[in-house]
């Protein structure tokens, strides 16, 4: 079965500076995809960058970056230059497709990290 | 419109009633999923679908029923309401397998169970 793993329930962060979420996962198969979520208070569900287990770089989309390492099974969300605009909740999810495990190409979320950015 | 709804966006019902929860989207992709949303939880997978017809359970699939006659549809169905249903449920959909294929989201219900 897959499983995410996020420890840190809520972040606080100084705009303008950089903050790392962790997120740790775990899975048997070889193949899978890691995302990050952003929710905003609205409610609303933004996909925000994604990272292949066959990837050979780290993923980036502007002022987010994807720190992946395989061998220690993370994929830590960096923000960097932090806004006030960024204050929100932060899932990690992971896709399995599951040939060998069964995963059925489900979509598993960790619990979310809470971020506030402040003056 | 385009894109994926849930219908409705707000709904209170009583302990013991059926609920249906609606999910539409118009891009034809193959995979749909529902799911909860509960502090301290994250969002948990309920049921998934990965065609008309074809449907599975998730990691919390009791007291909930899903179906999917056509590709567009998927509702969630609370056969017997109960308190512990109260939460804010979920629909996405993408397109067919592949681990880097990107799930688009409703913009949730918002169920009280009283």
């Amino acid at each position: 079965a897959q499983k995410i793993t996020q420890t840190q329930p809520g972040m606080f962060v100084q705009e303008k500076e950089a903050v790392t979420l962790d997120c740790t996962y775990d899975t048997s198969d070889p193949s899978y995809g890691l995302f990050w979520y952003k929710q905003p208070s609205s409610g609303e569900m933004i996909f925000l960058i994604y990272q292949g287990s066959y990837d050979q770089q780290n993923a980036t989309e502007g002022r987010y970056s994807l720190n992946f390492q395989k061998a220690r099974k993370s994929a830590n969300l960096v923000i960097s230059a932090s806004q006030l605009g960024d204050s929100a909740m932060y899932f990690c999810a992971m896709r399995v497709v599951g040939v060998l495990t069964g995963g059925g190409n489900k979509l598993t979320f960790g619990t979310g990290t809470q971020l506030k950015v402040e003056l | 419109d385009a894109g994926i709804t849930q219908s409705p966006r707000y709904k209170i019902t009583e302990t013991g009633r059926q609920v249906t929860l609606m999910c539409h989207q118009t891009w034809s992709h193959s995979y749909m999923f529902w799911y909860r949303q509960d502090l301290g939880h994250g969002l948990r997978l309920i049921y998934y679908s990965a065609a008309a017809d074809i449907t599975d359970k998730g990691e919390v699939p009791d007291g909930y029923v899903v179906s999917r006659s056509k590709t567009e549809n998927f509702p969630l169905t609370l056969e017997s309401a109960t308190r512990s249903q109260t939460s804010v449920y979920f629909c996405a959909s993408s397109e067919s397998v592949g681990v880097g294929t990107e799930a688009f989201f409703g913009q949730g219900t918002r169920l009280t169970v009283v």
